[in-house]
């Protein structure tokens, strides 16, 4: 596709249960991104991915989330055990390399209730 | 890590007019980008901007490296420009490339 794909667009999951969010970069972009956004706030680091290596993991908040990038290409952010606390907007962003524009998907909008 | 600082936190400009706005940022870093989120949550890329100064429209964008800070300039405002403006530099530290983002600094323009 032209842009960076994310999906489920919308997720409400329970207290407690596991879910997976996906992300489709931009064709031939090596370097992957997730952030959280909480209403009103800012951008906050999860992971970085370099083809389907993750050099930097340290923004992962517990050891409930992790992610993966297969192919260089598409990424899942899963996330076990919901809780409130999780409810935000998560969203990826790519670039070809690290040294060049970056590039948001929509987000995906996550509610635990 | 380095620190970004946005400056103002918050702004409000009635249509028409025109405004800067600064990023701050700590240590030498490799690469600045400035992005527009607009009030429905879509964040646009509108500058990748490491040095120098580049244009697009009614936006203009300027980094000094060697004194660390970027201005975004919005001339002739208009409504649509309202939302969150954030920049976010980019350098290597332990091995890695990081990205860091600044806070945001909200626009509001008033018809």
């Amino acid at each position: 596709g032209a842009g960076v794909s994310q999906s489920p667009s919308n997720k409400v999951t329970e207290k407690g249960k596991d879910v997976e969010l996906r992300c489709d970069p931009i064709s031939g972009h090596t370097a992957l991104y997730w952030y959280r956004q909480s209403l009103g706030q800012g951008l906050e680091f999860l992971i970085y991915f370099q083809g389907n290596s993750a050099p930097d993991k340290s923004g992962l908040p517990s050891d409930r989330f992790s992610a993966e990038r297969t192919g260089g290409s598409v990424s899942t952010l899963t996330i076990q055990r919901t809780q409130q606390e999780d409810s935000a907007v998560y969203l990826c962003a790519s670039s070809l390399v690290f040294s060049s524009p970056l590039h948001f998907g929509n987000g995906t909008r996550l509610t635990v209730t | 890590g380095i620190q970004v600082e946005q400056s103002p936190p918050d702004l409000i400009l009635q249509e028409g007019a025109n405004s800067t706005l600064r990023c701050n940022f700590s240590d030498s870093v490799n690469n600045l980008q400035w992005f527009h989120q607009n009030p429905w949550g879509q964040l646009i890329n509108l500058f990748y901007i490491p040095s120098g100064t580049k244009q697009n429209g009614r936006l203009s964008a300027t980094t000094v490296a060697t004194e660390r800070y970027s201005l975004l300039y919005i001339s002739s405002s208009q409504t649509t420009d309202s939302g969150v403006y954030f920049c976010a530099v980019g350098y290597y530290a332990g091995g890695s490339e990081k990205l860091v983002f600044g806070k945001g600094m909200k626009l509001t323009v008033n018809p």
